[in-house]
């Protein structure tokens, strides 16, 4: 099975930016989806193919992927944007997500 | 556009679990249902897909022969029904979608996720 691989943690500084990386194997080959997660409450969808944000996501959100590494930038890190996040692909038939990553915004 | 669970369920070792989800505002057929779960702590696992279209349904290596997933496309319901529960199974199961038309979407609407606590 597919796997991909987050950092557990990474913390950021309001208005500073932040990076969660995604590593899988030829990653590029793939899109990925990235999905914020507070605690309670259901995911929410804040990018998609690599790099495009859902109607309603803030700009600050961006993306890249490149190799075996995909990167979910938060630019301009808001308090708000603490959360976990998972990055998410298709393998063919399969959805596998990565472990996640608590952003922690101090 | 919506998808409602149905409510938190206990359940014994060994005994079946059945969760509905229901679409609405959108065409039913056009995107699969997955189900993910996420227990205590821990991080989004998926399960599986369904077709409601077709019916088909593919799963997660680790849940197969385990799991069922249905629909009722005249209620635009889904269904996931997980037997032989230990503790382990104890964890939020969330329906979600994504169009079928294109993988490339990821998944956009999630339902609010049923509670499954399974103990003796």
């Amino acid at each position: 099975s597919y796997e991909l691989t987050q950092p557990p943690s990474v913390s950021v500084s309001p208005g500073q930016t932040a990076s969660v990386t995604c590593s899988g194997d030829k990653l590029s080959d793939k899109f990925v989806s990235w999905y914020q997660q507070k605690p309670g409450q259901s995911p929410v969808l804040v990018l998609y193919q690599d790099g495009k944000r859902p109607s309603g996501i803030p700009e600050r959100f961006s993306g890249s992927n490149s190799g075996n590494t995909a990167t979910l930038t938060i630019s301009g890190t808001q308090t708000t944007d603490e959360a976990d996040y998972y990055c998410q692909v298709w393998d063919s038939t399969t959805l596998p997500f990565g472990g996640g990553t608590k952003l922690t915004v101090v | 556009v919506q998808l409602v669970q149905s409510g938190a369920e206990v359940k014994k070792p060994g005994a079946s679990v059945k969760v509905s989800c229901k679409a609405s505002e959108y065409t039913f057929t056009d995107y699969y249902i997955h189900w993910v779960r996420q227990a205590p702590g821990q991080g989004l696992d998926w399960m599986g897909w369904l077709n409601p279209n077709s019916g088909r349904t593919n799963f997660a290596q680790k849940f197969q022969g385990r799991v069922t997933m249905t629909r009722d496309t005249s209620i635009t319901t889904a269904y996931m029904e997980l037997s032989r529960l230990t503790s382990d199974d104890t964890a939020v199961y969330y329906c979600a979608r994504s169009v079928i038309a294109d993988s490339s979407y990821g998944v956009d609407v999630w339902g609010q996720g049923t509670t499954v606590f399974v103990s003796s």
